[in-house]
């Protein structure tokens, strides 16, 4: 069973405050890194997709960055808005013969006004 | 609109029922997945169908069971309901693989009383 830990499980900043959390996964495991936002009442959208050791990908103040060898991935937001209020997810797709995402618990992150 | 069809919404149902769940893929999709979200707990995986056949499963319980049909919708049935089986369950479709990352339908609302 694959173990996928998120923290912190939840987290409360003010407007413009930057932020980031940390997804951590079994290096030994990887093949790919999902990241996905999850509004309430909404379904989860996906955000990035990581698969190279280093990789950064960037989306408008949302940026994740990815170590495959210690098997961790950072989230950050840059300047949060009301807005970014959200669970955040990862996912890991490890490859060799399994064809699901395991998920971690998730960030829920709050912004306060 | 993610393009994944998901009903109903919500549902409540006493202990001892069998209720099914039912799931549109997003055109060109031909995985389905399905998970089930239970208070303070992830994302656990259930079951996966590919192009009408059973992939991989999870930790899904004798007293559930799903399947896929020729037109690529897919049903999960629930059957001698508890009140622990109260919960969120998602369907969500890819492509082929978790590795291409999932769209997710908006959920099922499952409590039982």
């Amino acid at each position: 069973i694959l173990n996928v830990e998120q923290s912190p499980q939840s987290l409360h900043v003010q407007e413009g405050d930057s932020t980031n959390f940390t997804c951590s996964f079994p290096s030994s495991n990887f093949y790919a890194l999902h990241w996905y936002r999850w509004e309430t009442a909404k379904s989860p959208e996906a955000l990035f997709v990581m698969t190279l050791n280093g990789d950064e990908k960037k989306k408008g103040r949302i940026s994740a960055t990815l170590n495959t060898k210690e098997g961790y991935s950072y989230l950050y937001i840059k300047g949060s808005q009301p807005e970014d209020s959200a669970t955040y997810l990862c996912a890991l797709y490890s490859g060799a013969g399994s064809y699901q995402l395991t998920f971690g618990k998730g960030t829920k992150l709050s912004v306060i006004p | 609109d993610s393009g994944v069809t998901q009903t109903p919404k919500h549902l409540i149902t006493a202990t001892g029922q069998r209720v099914t769940l039912r799931c549109s893929p997003r055109s060109g999709d031909l995985s389905v997945y399905w998970y089930q979200q239970s208070l303070d707990q992830g994302l656990q995986f259930l079951i996966q169908y590919y192009n009408g056949e059973e992939r991989a499963k999870g930790n899904i319980l004798e007293r559930f069971s799903a399947q896929q049909f020729p037109d690529l919708h897919s049903e999960l049935n629930l059957s001698s309901l508890e009140l622990g089986d109260s919960a969120l369950y998602f369907c969500a479709s890819s492509v082929r693989t978790g590795g291409d990352g999932y769209t997710f339908g908006s959920g099922t609302r499952l409590t039982v009383v």
